[in-house]
């Protein structure tokens, strides 16, 4: 059973810039969580995607937008970077869209360092 | 938007011991309470979870102890081992909502 895997690892970008996170989701799994983890903090909720569309959103602003493709994989796309959105971004997968009955898995996560 | 404080921020405890941490709510619409590992460089990896029907759940060495009407739920780790030595979350969510509300960790060290 593979994982969730995410890509790249690290990047580091400069303010201003935008940036594309990718995310395969483990096998089995139809939906896909985005949250940020700042340093020494936990992680916060970004959004959830489900059956391709958006299902769920924490407090982050519209530059934050995702997508989620038919084989379930999920892109999260992140305009005008600041220097706050500097960040461990992790991708979460699970069977349903939350609860007991569908915990997440978690991704290694994609550091981010805005200059 | 944290609801769910987390306590003690870190941890020394050595090899045998137990380790407790301590986490409080406020949204009694939660269900869901899960706790999650997380090493260096790893993303978190749920270790062991509750819902709120139940006070206890035991899993080998790790223990959710659970207080509805306090708000208040802990985790055990008993015979604490060097290889515990990580950072835990606790986390709390609304049933089939994943916008899981994390504590902020505890980072725990075990001495051997």
């Amino acid at each position: 059973e593979t994982g969730v895997t995410q890509s790249p690892t690290h990047l580091i970008k400069t303010r201003g810039q935008q940036v594309t996170l990718r995310c395969s989701s483990q096998s089995g799994h139809n939906t896909v969580s985005w949250y940020q983890q700042a340093l020494g903090q936990g992680p916060q909720f970004i959004f959830q995607y489900y059956r391709e569309e958006e299902n769920g959103r924490g407090n982050f602003p519209p530059r934050f937008s995702g997508l989620q493709f038919p084989n379930y994989s999920s892109e999260l796309n992140v305009n005008a970077l600041e220097l706050d959105d500097s960040a461990l971004y992790l991708c979460a997968s699970s069977k349903g869209t939350g609860g007991y009955n569908s915990p997440l898995h978690f991704g290694n996560g994609t550091r981010l360092t805005v200059t | 938007q944290q609801q769910v404080k987390q306590s003690p921020q870190s941890l020394i405890v050595q090899k045998g011991g137990i380790s407790i941490i301590n986490c409080a709510y406020e949204n009694t619409a939660f269900d869901y309470f899960p706790w999650y590992q997380q090493f260096p460089g790893k993303g978190p990896a749920l270790l062991i979870a509750i819902r709120p029907d139940v006070s206890e759940k035991k899993e080998g060495r790790f223990t959710i102890s659970f207080n509805k009407s306090a708000k208040q739920f802990s985790l055990h780790i008993m015979d604490s081992q060097p290889g515990d030595s990580a950072t835990y979350f606790c986390a709390a969510s609304v049933y089939n909502n994943n916008d899981m509300r994390f504590g902020a960790g505890t980072r725990l060290t075990v001495k051997p």
